[in-house]
């Protein structure tokens, strides 16, 4: 599938180092969404953006930071990460209006593991 | 805000047999109720959907029932395979709301 895709799809990094991750959606939606899934707990929405705008942050320390250039793009900039964010984090998109909410297109995770 | 309640956290079946799973949700104006399907590795994948203004899905082997009074919905799987194993979850949300909320998720194990 190739609707929503994101990169890198494994990704080790240190408590020190800085990293990326990036999710473009082909699918011409207008909403866009990170989530962090660790084993055994539920789907956490970090992030919200509609239309470009972020509208939804749900306490997420400052160590994450999103970024959305355009309603196509989706980034996720990491720093100084703890051993505990590891875990597979999910870009999603979704078409939303004023009536109606449509379903979420998931792309395929990046595999996080902090050392 | 929106809270929903999933149950059970692990299903196992015999294959051939029939699967259910529950949800509940709080807010009675969410109107939009989407199964997902996520295979072990894979990305969560629409399998079902349901708006409140029907009450019953069907899609082959899978189904989807909505009581709006009572505020619960689930997921019916009948004759079911190995390659169903998978976790589901369920989630809702309100027209205008571009924020669903998800249930805890269901493990389904189909033993051969």
């Amino acid at each position: 599938e190739t609707g929503v895709t994101q990169t890198p799809r494994h990704l080790v990094m240190g408590m020190t180092n800085k990293k990326s991750l990036k999710c473009e959606q082909h699918l011409g939606h207008n909403a866009m969404y990170w989530y962090k899934q660790s084993a055994k707990k539920p789907l956490e929405l970090m992030f919200v953006y509609n239309f470009k705008e972020q509208t939804e942050n749900n306490s997420v320390p400052s160590r994450f930071s999103p970024e959305c250039p355009n309603s196509s793009h989706l980034f996720l900039h990491l720093h100084t990460l703890q051993p505990e964010d590891s875990a597979l984090y999910l870009c999603a998109s979704s078409q939303v209006s004023s009536g109606a909410t449509e379903t979420q297109y998931f792309g395929p995770g990046t595999r996080l593991l902090v050392l | 805000g929106e809270n929903v309640e999933q149950h059970p956290s692990t299903l196992s079946v015999q294959e051939g047999d029939s699967a259910v799973i529950k949800c509940t949700y709080s807010d009675s104006a969410s109107n939009y109720f989407p199964w997902y399907k996520q295979e072990l590795g894979k990305r969560p994948q629409l399998i079902i959907d349901i708006r409140s203004n029907v009450g019953e899905k069907k899609d082959q082997r899978i189904a989807v029932t909505l009581n709006k009074t009572a505020k619960h919905f689930s997921l019916h799987i009948t004759e079911t395979q190995p390659e169903d194993s998978a976790v589901y979850f369920c989630a809702a949300s309100k027209g205008g709301s571009y924020i669903p909320t998800f249930g805890r998720g269901t493990s389904l194990i189909v033993h051969p």
